[in-house]
């Protein structure tokens, strides 16, 4: 059974780079029935999704982020990252791995999540 | 881009039923999913597809679609159905951009 933990700092200062690890356990990442995604949610706020990338490469990003993300996949550690750059305070969230089954376009495996803060 | 849009609170008795609704032009053309998020935890999938539950979810609940609205029912709720339910989907524009809806807040009184 997939599961889904996410990792990094917790505390990012305005206008760095926010970087988030996702480790994928119980079975690979090159599967091909899945994209691996990023979604965040601000305190008291609802979901928003940052954007998805398929085992081969391929990236799809929320047009609202794109010029400030890169999500990338290891297959290697069997991890895939987000980077979003020039983060502001607008950017504390808790950020969210998930896999979508490429079949019926479901996230159907979270992780836990993890708070990032943007604070001096 | 295209958007989601959800009721923001909905109320239902115990054991009676209520319906969430999810409207967006990207909905006649692709299924929407729905989770359930309980405070503090991450979202699950409750129904993805033209009606289907994942294996753990109670057949109380239920999905459907017509025109630019995609629905959730909750037949029977119970109190642990307490929660915030999103919707999701394929943003009109295609090449599997997403979107979530903007959420809606089930009390079971």
């Amino acid at each position: 059974q997939l599961q889904l933990q996410e990792s990094g700092p917790g505390l990012v200062k305005p206008s760095e780079t926010l970087s988030l690890t996702c480790t994928v356990s119980g079975g690979s990442i090159s599967s091909s029935s899945y994209y691996w995604g990023w979604i965040r949610q601000p305190p008291g706020k609802g979901l928003e999704w940052i954007g998805s990338i398929y085992y081969s490469g391929s990236t799809y990003y929320n047009p609202s982020l794109k010029s400030r993300v890169t999500i990338s996949v290891d297959t290697s550690k069997n991890q895939f990252s987000l980077k979003l750059s020039s983060v502001t305070a607008a950017d504390t969230a808790v950020y969210y791995c998930a896999g979508e089954d490429g079949g019926w376009e479901a996230f159907d495996i979270w992780g836990q999540g993890t708070m990032v803060t943007v604070s001096s | 881009s295209s958007e989601l849009t959800q009721d923001p609170a909905v109320s239902v008795a115990l054991g009676q039923t209520v319906r969430i609704t999810c409207q967006g032009d990207s909905l006649r053309s692709y299924y929407a999913s729905w989770y359930q998020q309980k405070p503090g935890q991450a979202p699950v999938l409750v129904i993805y597809g033209k009606n289907n539950r994942p294996s753990g979810i109670p057949d109380r609940f239920s999905g459907s679609s017509s025109g630019n609205t995609a629905s959730l029912t909750i037949t029977g709720a119970q109190a642990e159905d307490e929660a915030d339910y999103y919707c999701n989907s394929r943003d009109s524009s295609g090449n599997h951009l997403k979107v979530f809806g903007t959420g809606t807040k089930v009390t079971v009184l």
